[in-house]
């Protein structure tokens, strides 16, 4: 079945670092890929997001770039703030029983200090 | 726009009781579903529904219940409450353009249960 695998955390980096966060995926047929971000005592929102090879998805300073040939879809951001402090979700949406649905990986918590 | 509201926002029963969980959305969308998130397990799908009246399983559905009377409601229920239900379950919906254009899902804030 699809399944999706993250980087563990917790990562934990200075403020102004640079950030990668590792996904690869399995799926059949064509997926959509996803980078969902939960802050603390939050529900998830969507940071960014891709729909075929060689899309770029992009959001307040990250980005993640659609590997098919890699299967993967790393999260990146050249500068953290303390305010990225989160837990970060990669997600897939493929299709099941005719009908879209999102898998999840595990989730890879950033800490960023001042 | 509320978005996606998650009535209780906090709950803790004793094992066998039973409750319902309530999902409210506002922004017309055909999807909802139900997570729930586990440490070190990510977010597994319970339940979903492609529309008012229509249901489905998802990877974790075995001790749960849902209904979907209405579009903008997606209830969950749990019959006989036990331990390893203790969780944070969160609900979300999404507006299908098109197979290709895989939707994007909009999270409410999550009810987090305790089971005794």
């Amino acid at each position: 079945g699809d399944s999706v695998t993250q980087m563990e955390g917790p990562v934990t980096l200075s403020e102004e670092a640079f950030l990668t966060i590792n996904c690869t995926y399995t799926a059949t047929g064509y997926p959509s890929l996803f980078w969902y971000v939960q802050y603390p005592g939050e529900g998830l929102q969507l940071l960014l997001k891709a729909t075929k090879a060689d899309d770029k998805g992009s959001n307040k300073g990250f980005e993640a770039t659609y590997r098919k040939e890699t299967t993967s879809f790393h999260l990146e951001k050249g500068s953290v703030q303390v305010s990225d402090s989160a837990v970060y979700f990669c997600a897939l949406s493929a299709l099941n029983s005719g009908y879209s649905t999102l898998t999840f990986g595990k989730g890879t918590m950033l800490l960023v200090s001042p | 726009n509320a978005g996606v509201t998650q009535t209780p926002k906090f709950r803790v029963l004793k094992t066998g009781q039973s409750m319902t969980l309530l999902c409210a959305q506002d922004m017309n969308h055909e999807y909802m579903y139900w997570y729930r998130q586990d440490p070190g397990m990510g977010l597994r799908l319970i339940h979903y529904s492609v529309g008012e009246g229509t249901t489905a399983k998802g990877e974790v559905p075995d001790g749960y219940n849902v209904s979907r009377l209405k579009k903008q409601n997606f209830l969950l229920g749990l019959e006989s409450a036990a331990p390893s239900q203790t969780s944070v379950y969160f609900c979300a919906s999404s507006y299908v353009q098109g197979w290709l254009d895989q939707e994007t899902q909009y999270f409410g804030p999550g009810t987090r249960l305790l089971v005794l």
